[in-house]
């Protein structure tokens, strides 16, 4: 049981909007910030969003995050086949002292 | 051209032992903390430890606090991961990351599984 709450899955057609949420509590999402991962097959995780709302270079205007309160949300627009892969937020837990992971969402691009 | 190569990784009967190395190259690795981040076969990502960039901090998760030690040789550029009482439920692809602010890794290696049966 993850401490950060994702949906298992999502999907949408090419060109689509989609939005994944993370919800957790007071002590990660909602004292800190929140960041987003993407894991394509066979490889390792990637930063997507980090700051609640900040790209990496590189990564395309596409995807966008979001924050209000304790949970959070990663949108994808124009939805591309590549963006098929796990999404998982991650943020710092102020109780556990640590780092805390969503228990990640299969995006497929149908 | 930062690059993160994690080595060490193999099978291990439990309760035995592993160490995990992570050689840094292409930054200035004495200017960042750096963390251990682990993935069950099929599974979701775990964070396993991190360390500040002169030692001085240094957290781990539960699953893992009293059997694993995290380290790091600046003259080296190096991280490790020191694995002691390995269970069952420590098989997992390893990966080591920097970290570019609390929970966000900016760049991550490429993994090393760590595979924990008799």
């Amino acid at each position: 049981q993850s401490v950060l709450t994702q949906p298992p899955s999502a999907s949408g057609t090419p060109g689509q909007r989609v939005t994944i949420s993370c919800s957790g509590s007071s002590s990660n999402i909602g004292s800190n910030t929140v960041n987003w991962y993407q894991q394509l097959p066979g490889t390792a995780p990637k930063l997507l969003i980090y700051t609640n709302n900040q790209r990496p270079s590189g990564v395309p205007d596409r995807f966008s995050g979001s924050k209000s309160g304790t949970s959070a949300s990663l949108a994808i627009s124009g939805l591309q086949s590549e963006d098929e892969a796990d999404y998982y937020c991650a943020a710092w837990d102020d109780s556990l002292n640590g780092v805390v992971f969503g228990g990640g969402t299969k995006l497929t691009v149908l | 051209e930062v690059q993160l190569v994690e080595s060490g990784g193999g099978l291990v009967k439990p309760g035995g032992s592993l160490r995990l190395s992570c050689a840094a190259s292409g930054f200035s690795f004495t200017s960042y903390s750096m963390t251990w981040v682990r993935q069950a076969p099929g599974k979701g990502l775990e964070w396993v430890s991190s360390i500040s960039d002169s030692s001085t901090y240094i957290y781990y998760a539960d699953s893992v606090k009293g059997r694993f030690t995290i380290s790091r040789d600046n003259a080296k550029n190096s991280l490790y991961l020191q694995m002691n009482s390995l269970r069952a439920e420590d098989t997992a692809v390893y990966y080591c990351a920097r970290v570019k602010e609390a929970a966000a890794f900016d760049y991550w290696g490429q993994g090393t599984l760590v595979t924990v049966s008799s």
